[in-house]
């Protein structure tokens, strides 16, 4: 069982550039994210999915696009990359009817640079 | 605006002494609250949690007490060892982000000698 799993780890891009950073779990989880972490800051939400088939923005949803064809993959676009969006980016998941209690898991991370 | 945030960025404690990690909410509507710990390099891994109906919850080593008077949150660890250095959030779950959590800025804890 590997959890939550994201790829690339560490990735440079030059501005205007495009990507895909792949995330994909193998727990049969209905809702998954995608967040990014700057530097000294929280977790902002990017993008978040309900299940196959379903996507909605999060707070910070700008400058990605996310797709979800699959329960087990998620992953997220970005089309013409920015300086901005030099950070560090989680995937995440959770798992379904455990009511309230819905405890994230969340890959190791994908530290993204724009230059 | 509704946010999650901590009273102390960074805190340094002696080893074996006990730490306390603060964080303050200001939406009253927040139902559960996760304390997550993210060491250097690593994606944050689920300490302990807690339900809006509840005041404490303890863990091994580990404390979550909630006051919701002051909307206040705050994780204890016992005796702490120096494998708990690592940055600390707390986070909130608000219905009306469906499943979605609103996480803190997070606290560094370092474990001195």
């Amino acid at each position: 069982n590997a959890g939550v799993t994201q790829t690339p780890k560490f990735r440079i891009l030059k501005i205007g550039q495009s990507m895909t950073l792949q995330c994909t779990q193998d727990m049969n989880h209905n809702y998954m994210y995608w967040y990014r972490q700057d530097p000294g800051m929280g977790l902002k939400l990017i993008y978040y999915s309900v299940g196959a088939g379903i996507t909605d923005k999060g707070e910070v949803p700008n400058g990605y696009n996310v797709s979800r064809s699959t329960t087990e993959d998620f992953p997220l676009r970005l089309e013409l990359a920015a300086p901005s969006q030099t950070s560090v980016y989680f995937c995440a998941s959770t798992p379904p009817g455990q009511g309230l209690r819905n405890t994230i898991y969340f890959g190791e991370g994908s530290w993204l640079t724009v230059v | 605006g509704e946010s999650v945030g901590l009273h102390l960025p960074t805190l340094s404690v002696q080893e074996g002494d006990n730490s306390i990690i603060n964080c303050a909410y200001s939406n009253s509507a927040s139902d559960y609250f996760i304390w997550y710990k993210q060491e250097s390099g690593k994606g944050p891994q689920f300490i302990i949690d807690i339900r809006s109906n509840m005041d404490k919850r303890q863990g091994q080593r580990v404390t979550v007490l909630l006051n919701k008077t002051v909307k206040h949150l705050s994780l204890q660890i016992a005796a702490t060892q120096p494998g708990d250095s690592a940055v600390y959030f707390c986070a909130e779950k608000r219905d009306n982000y469906g499943q979605n959590f609103v996480f803190g800025p997070g606290t560094r804890l370092s474990v001195l000698p």
